[in-house]
């Protein structure tokens, strides 16, 4: 079982619709918790990070950890075109152990 | 505008040949990671440096990769000899451990290596 969990997609939406994105984790001494957006060709770029459980807003942006399931999400409202991208969720210990999710590639239609 | 470089931006090769490439981290940086990303695996983390000592390279082909920082403003990831499994997206991050909570890495645009 991989550390971290996250589906792949392809995931395909038209502009203007809420978009989940999920990851789920198997090491309770993950303490931080982020979403980067990689853009095609391009490295990733930090969206949000957290290190508590609850939710994190950032316009569009919603970033949801629940611990205790060893489960994060991000949301996304009224999706824009320029959304697309791959969303990877990244997660880290104490000792700065960072393990990425794979990734999920989201296409928002216009 | 601060940004991670990485040199060069493709690279084909064939199988056997030395490859080498190239970082500059963000002045003022003092954590550089190198990650490879494939389809099959994502993103994995290679090596991770902090003030250019390896801190952390469980996750490279000691008999094949090696990874240096000969100075604060250039780390290298050599592979040597190269082959097809090595074909994949090899990206530089860099970070300030001394200020930065969450630790944030700055990623570079990444080196596109295919191996013949």
């Amino acid at each position: 079982q991989k550390e971290v969990e996250q589906d792949p997609g392809p995931l395909s939406v038209p502009e203007g619709a809420i978009v989940s994105l999920n990851c789920t984790y198997s090491n309770s001494a993950f303490q931080y918790f982020m979403w980067y957006r990689q853009y095609s060709r391009k490295g990733p770029e930090l969206l949000m990070y957290t290190y508590s459980s609850g939710n994190k807003e950032d316009g569009r942006f919603t970033a949801q950890v629940d611990k205790s399931s060893k489960y994060i999400s991000l949301f996304i409202r009224d999706s824009q075109p320029s959304d697309s991208a791959t969303y990877l969720c990244a997660l880290r210990n104490n000792n700065n152990d960072m393990r990425f999710g794979a990734g999920t590639r989201l296409t928002v239609k216009p | 505008d601060a940004r991670v470089t990485q040199t060069p931006r493709h690279k084909v090769t064939e199988m056997g040949q030395e490859v080498t490439m190239r970082c500059q981290p963000i002045l003022g940086h003092n954590t550089v990671f190198w990650y490879r990303q494939t389809m099959m695996q994502g993103l994995e983390l290679l090596a991770y440096f902090r003030n250019r000592a390896p801190l952390d390279d469980s996750g490279m082909p000691k008999d094949r990769f090696s990874a240096e920082m000969p100075d604060a403003t250039l780390a290298t990831l050599k592979i040597q000899p190269s082959e097809p499994r090595d074909s994949a997206v090899y990206f530089c991050a860099s970070g300030s451990a001394r200020d930065n909570r969450y630790n944030e890495q700055f990623f570079g645009p990444g080196t596109r290596l295919t191996v013949l």
